[in-house]
């Protein structure tokens, strides 16, 4: 019940294209969300978060879409460039801890 | 947003030796710290929720005597290998809490490569 599922594991997309990545969780106390993005060898840096009370949240080129009822969230990237090749991760927490996806690999082609 | 820092961010070490590795949040104070360990190509995986002033809280399977774990400020948290072995090399990262405009977020820190030979 703790886990969190994520999709794809892999990705390739072309320059301009909007990649989506999915999450899945079982636990209905979990409320904050978020997503990371990892650069090989360094942390991870916060992208966006959401919490259950919105169905979507933009941030510059990046949009959380969360499905309550579903117990699913999901990361868009609009207009993807080379530069946001890179692992990301999504999150959620319910206590403090962060229960981590198992990543997802972005290629951005040019 | 806001900074946390490792240091060193690369270490390595012969086998049997102790390793400290400091996480420092440098704009905010962080009554919580959280130790993550990351294998090659896989995910984060939680090893130690650190409490300034207290305990840690090991997740199960982690070894407490092994990875020790001081909270000794609010911006400082320390993870010692000790008596580190090759199956240790890993990322360490670490990640601080902040609960500035009354939300809940975590910030992480740059990770620290450790390679034990």
């Amino acid at each position: 019940q703790q886990q969190v599922k994520q999709s794809p594991q892999s990705l390739i997309v072309q320059k301009g294209g909007i990649p989506i990545i999915n999450c899945a969780y079982e636990n209905t106390a979990f409320d904050y969300f978020p997503w990371y993005q990892q650069f090989p060898g360094k942390g991870p840096a916060l992208l966006i978060a959401i919490r259950p009370d919105v169905s979507e949240k933009k941030e510059g080129r990046f949009t959380i879409s969360f499905n309550k009822s579903a117990k699913q969230f999901s990361l868009h990237i609009m207009d993807s460039q080379p530069g946001d090749s890179a692992t990301y991760f999504c999150a959620a927490a319910g206590t403090g801890k962060l229960i981590f996806g198992q990543g997802t690999t972005l290629q951005v082609k040019p | 947003g806001a900074v946390v820092s490792q240091h060193p961010s690369r270490v390595i070490c012969k086998s049997g030796t102790s390793v400290k590795i400091e996480c420092r949040s440098l704009d905010f104070q962080a009554t919580t710290m959280f130790w993550y360990r990351q294998f090659p190509k896989q995910s984060l995986m939680l090893m130690a929720t650190s409490n300034e002033g207290s305990k840690a809280t090991y997740e199960q399977g982690v070894e407490k005597d092994k990875f020790l774990i001081n909270h000794a400020s609010l911006t400082l948290s320390t993870l010692t290998v000790t008596s580190a072995h090759p199956e240790d090399s890993s990322f360490y990262i670490c990640s601080a809490r902040s609960l500035a405009g009354g939300r809940e977020t975590q910030y992480f820190g740059p990770g620290t490569r450790l390679l034990v030979l």
